[in-house]
């Protein structure tokens, strides 16, 4: 059963600390996507990479925040330092773009920063 | 900038009704268009995928129309029932450049079907 995995599924920290949320995409799947969504803000691009390499994370606040590949399998988002407004939940998404591109997601990562 | 907008914001209907949700977007150069369900606490659940190509896809009570043209969408659910009580939220593929495949979303639908 293919699917997107997320870790960890909850997250309570207190600010100014390091944060870093975990993805693995579906195997075979050439793009990732991180998404953060609030009541207020829905669903926020933050940034997403396409064969591991970034292709737009204008959404993301550079100071803060940064997302890697390292490999094939695993995709990172790391808060560093948090503050409360980051305080959301985190999706991770995956697709391979082709002729039926269709994006899934995981459970998300919600994160509470106090 | 692709934008997009669903309305209503909210919905409530009774079993059993027939209902439309709607999205529309500002950028035509579209590769294809989503509608996913959200449940509460949940993560998005894809429930129709169409093709920038494609009129129309269906699946079960559910009946997905684009008009790229236009930039609208709609998302037919038929005979609701309670649990089809979720947000719904629609998103759209870009196409072309280095933005292929980035997927905007709007803002959601919360419906709510009351027995």
């Amino acid at each position: 059963d293919a699917r997107v995995t997320q870790t960890p599924r909850h997250k309570v920290t207190e600010m100014g600390q390091e944060v870093t949320m975990r993805c693995q995409p579906i195997l075979g799947h050439n793009t990732v996507f991180w998404y953060r969504q609030t009541m207020m803000q829905g669903l926020e691009l933050l940034a997403y990479f396409r064969n591991r390499a970034p292709l737009d994370d204008s959404g993301m606040p550079k100071d803060r925040f940064s997302a890697e590949m390292p490999d094939a399998t695993l995709a990172t988002l790391k808060i560093q330092p948090s503050e409360p407004r980051d305080s959301a939940v985190y999706f991770c998404a995956s697709a391979q773009i082709g002729e039926r591109t269709e994006a899934f997601f995981g459970q998300g990562t919600r994160l509470t920063v106090v | 900038k692709q934008e997009v907008t669903q309305i209503p914001a909210a919905l409530s209907v009774p079993e059993g009704e027939n209902l439309v949700l709607n999205c529309s977007f500002t950028d035509s150069a579209i590769y294809n268009l989503q509608w996913f369900r959200q449940d509460p606490g949940k993560g998005l659940t894809s429930l129709l995928l169409i093709q920038s190509s494609q009129r129309e896809q269906t699946s079960g009570r559910l009946n997905a129309s684009l008009d790229k043209s236009s930039g609208r969408s709609t998302l037919y659910i038929a005979a609701s029932q309670p649990g089809d009580s979720a947000t719904y939220l629609c998103a759209v593929a870009n196409a072309g450049g280095t933005s292929y495949g980035k997927l905007t979303f709007g803002q959601g639908t919360i419906l709510t079907v009351h027995p």
